[in-house]
């Protein structure tokens, strides 16, 4: 069965620090990864995907986030966190191309980035 | 503009009162989806769909259903609720196969449902 970990239920920064969120997986055959972010009383906004391709992702808001096969591990990064960017973030892992194939969330991480 | 309604925002209700949790989208979307999300779990999906008439469970299924009758709608239905089911719900559609570009789930602001 597949899984996501997200190890940190909650990750404190200073505006203006580099951010990370923490995420490993477990599927079988290629992942397809996302995170998602959802802001207070919002539903979840798509922010990147790792599909195939180049380990480093960009994405939405100056996120971008770091495939490592080896590690199984899909790390959302940002150079320098904004007091915007607290929000609770979800990683997940699909096990095919399709929408319809399987995709599991991790339990979320909450971000508090801090003046 | 492209988007996931669902309603309604807010909703408490008692054990065994019947209610449904509408989810419609405008962007002609063959695949819907509806989560549950509880502290610490993520998002669990209860059933989804990937077409008119095409419904199947997915990890957390019972005390629910759905129905897939038109592209746009996809409600979830409570027949008997239960305290245990009292969550926050998601609904999300997407392109079925989508290329590169449209391959992310869109999803509504959320139904905060309490059963009593």
């Amino acid at each position: 069965a597949q899984s996501v970990a997200q190890p940190e239920d909650q990750v404190n920064v200073a505006e203006g620090n580099p951010l990370t969120v923490k995420c490993t997986y477990s599927v079988s055959g290629n992942p397809y990864l996302f995170w998602y972010v959802q802001y207070p009383n919002r539903g979840l906004q798509f922010l990147l995907k790792y599909i195939t391709g180049d380990n480093l992702v960009k994405g939405s808001y100056g996120f971008e986030a770091e495939f490592n096969k080896s590690q199984t591990s899909f790390h959302l990064k940002k150079p320098s966190a904004l007091v915007s960017d607290s929000a609770l973030y979800f990683c997940a892992v699909r096990d095919g191309p399709a929408a319809g194939n399987k995709l599991t969330f991790g339990g979320g991480t909450r971000v508090l980035v801090k003046p | 503009e492209a988007q996931v309604t669902q309603n309604p925002r807010y909703l408490i209700t008692v054990t065994g009162k019947k209610l449904t949790v509408t989810c419609s989208q405008n962007m002609n979307h063959e695949y819907m989806s509806w989560y549950r999300q509880d502290p610490g779990l993520g998002l669990r999906q209860i059933y989804y769909s990937m077409n008119v008439e095409v419904t199947d469970k997915g990890d957390v299924p019972e005390g629910y259903k759905v129905s897939r009758k038109e592209k746009r709608n996809f409600p979830l239905i409570l027949e008997s609720p239960s305290p245990n089911q009292t969550s926050l719900y998601f609904c999300a559609s997407a392109v079925y196969f989508g290329t590169a570009t449209n391959e992310k789930l869109f999803f509504g602001s959320g139904t905060q449902l309490s059963v009593l």
